[in-house]
């Protein structure tokens, strides 16, 4: 069964730095790209960040590029994603999930989802 | 950045009606659109993946159509457990978009 647990959230000042981490299981973790979507308070759902099965490719939303870092650690079959100088609008719900397809395939989704840390940003 | 415009925000149906969903991409996504289903305090659900294939698990009465810009979710007969919000989402090469979402309420 495949399982991904979101951890690391919490309420953090802004300005200040925090790590996610999304461990999985049930699944061969280095084939499948994985990815960290979040969702604000009443808001809808944003992409975030996406990580190569590797490691050597990362994406970002404009939003958050050269303030977040993703990275993953094969070898503990766990995703990070690094959140550097947040802000207020970083508030919300992070979501990692993992793509339907191995390798570097296009199309898909994300056939699985964990059920989310949440981040707060406030003084 | 691909833009992706779902309407309408809300749709308004009694169980056992058919609800059409839209989804219209700013550019064309080929047939690389996915649909999710997410519920009140649960992460979403894949539904559709690559325009018109249906997840795992995913009930026969959900299909989805399109390719290019234009993009359908049908429920063919709304189950009691289909009230929910519902996403599309695209990807072009490593960069992904979801659509602002719309709302199946019962009426």
């Amino acid at each position: 069964e495949v399982q991904l647990l979101e951890s690391g959230g919490g309420l953090v000042q802004p300005g200040w730095s925090l790590r996610l981490s999304c461990t999985a299981s049930g699944f061969t973790f280095s084939n499948y790209a994985m990815t960290w979507v979040r969702q604000a308070p009443g808001k809808g759902l944003e992409w975030v960040s996406t990580i190569s099965g590797g490691g050597n490719s990362k994406y970002y939303a404009d939003s958050v590029r050269g303030r977040f870092t993703i990275s993953r650690d094969n070898s503990k079959n766990t995703a990070y994603l690094e959140m550097h100088t947040v802000r207020a609008e970083d508030t919300a719900i992070y979501y990692c999930a993992k793509d339907l397809y191995s390798g570097s395939q296009l199309g898909g989704g994300f056939d699985y989802w964990g059920q989310g840390t949440l981040v707060a940003v406030s003084s | 950045e691909t833009v992706l415009t779902q309407s309408p925000d809300t749709l308004s149906l009694s169980p056992g009606e058919r609800a059409t969903l839209s989804c219209r991409a700013s550019q064309s996504v080929s047939s690389y659109l996915a649909w999710y289903q997410q519920k009140p305090g649960q992460a979403p659900r894949l539904l559709i993946y690559d325009a018109s294939n249906r997840a795992t698990g995913i009930p026969a009465r959900f299909s989805g159509t399109g390719s290019g810009t234009d993009f359908t979710l049908t429920i063919s007969s709304l189950e009691p457990e289909d009230f929910a919000v519902y996403y599309c989402q695209q990807r072009s090469n490593w960069l992904w978009t979801f659509g602002q979402g719309t709302k199946v309420e019962i009426k």
